[in-house]
């Protein structure tokens, strides 16, 4: 069973405007949410990652938002870039699995000239 | 330093042929993962090791799939009579503390 849920599944956005892809998570205890980044014929990458105790963080243009009660995360792309054109994925590990990452299904972002 | 390597980048095999597939982990890193990544779809986890613990496999799809790892070095993933569902890109990822860095992949088809 899916236990994290992705949104939208594809997504064109101008140049300089914003993405934004949502993730929500049921049943299990998760301590950790990362946000990978892969383009195509590549590994995916960490693109930048959250704890729960935190409800927000900013690395540069990329911010994710955290809501404990909702159990939702999400990952904001400011000013998006032609450059930032690849397949997002949201993550949540589990308190009681610390090696079985749960990912979502993936966001392919397309961010146009 | 070096990333993850995997080898080989591409295998084309035929149903029923026993596959191998080798992840060499960055040096260093105490935890090793395995994953499988259908065509436009998230990752599904296969099986962890870490350190000299005894591996997680509970991601494992069947019987045909193991995975070996020799201390804290190269692991082998072997899928023993490949079907055709087994087609998708093998992932290998390690890591020594949170973050998992990934290697580029191979990529499994079976005629």
């Amino acid at each position: 069973q899916q236990q994290v849920k992705q949104s939208p599944q594809s997504l064109i956005v101008q140049k300089g405007g914003i993405s934004i892809i949502n993730c929500a998570y049921e049943n299990t205890a998760f301590d950790y949410f990362p946000w990978y980044q892969q383009f195509p014929g590549k590994g995916p990458a960490l693109l930048i990652a959250i704890r729960p105790d935190v409800s927000e963080k900013k690395e540069g243009r990329f911010t994710i938002s955290f809501n404990k009660s909702a159990k939702q995360f999400s990952l904001h792309i400011m000013d998006s870039q032609p450059g930032d054109s690849a397949t997002y994925f949201c993550a949540a590990r589990p308190t009681d699995s610390w090696g079985k990452l749960q990912f979502g299904a993936g966001t392919q972002v397309v961010v146009t000239p | 330093g070096a990333g993850v390597s995997q080898s080989p980048s591409n295998k084309v095999t035929e149903k029923g042929k026993d596959v191998e597939l080798r992840c060499d982990p960055i040096s260093g890193h105490t935890a090793l993962y395995w994953y499988r990544q259908r065509l436009g779809q998230g990752l599904e986890f296969l099986i962890y090791f870490q350190g000299n613990s005894a591996p997680d496999k509970s991601g494992l799809p069947s019987d045909r799939f193991s995975a070996e790892r020799t201390g804290e070095s190269v692991s082998t993933l072997t899928i023993q009579r490949t079907q055709q569902e087994d087609s998708a890109v093998y992932l290998c990822a390690s890591s020594k503390s949170d973050t998992q860095y990934f290697g580029p992949g191979t990529r499994l088809t079976v005629l």
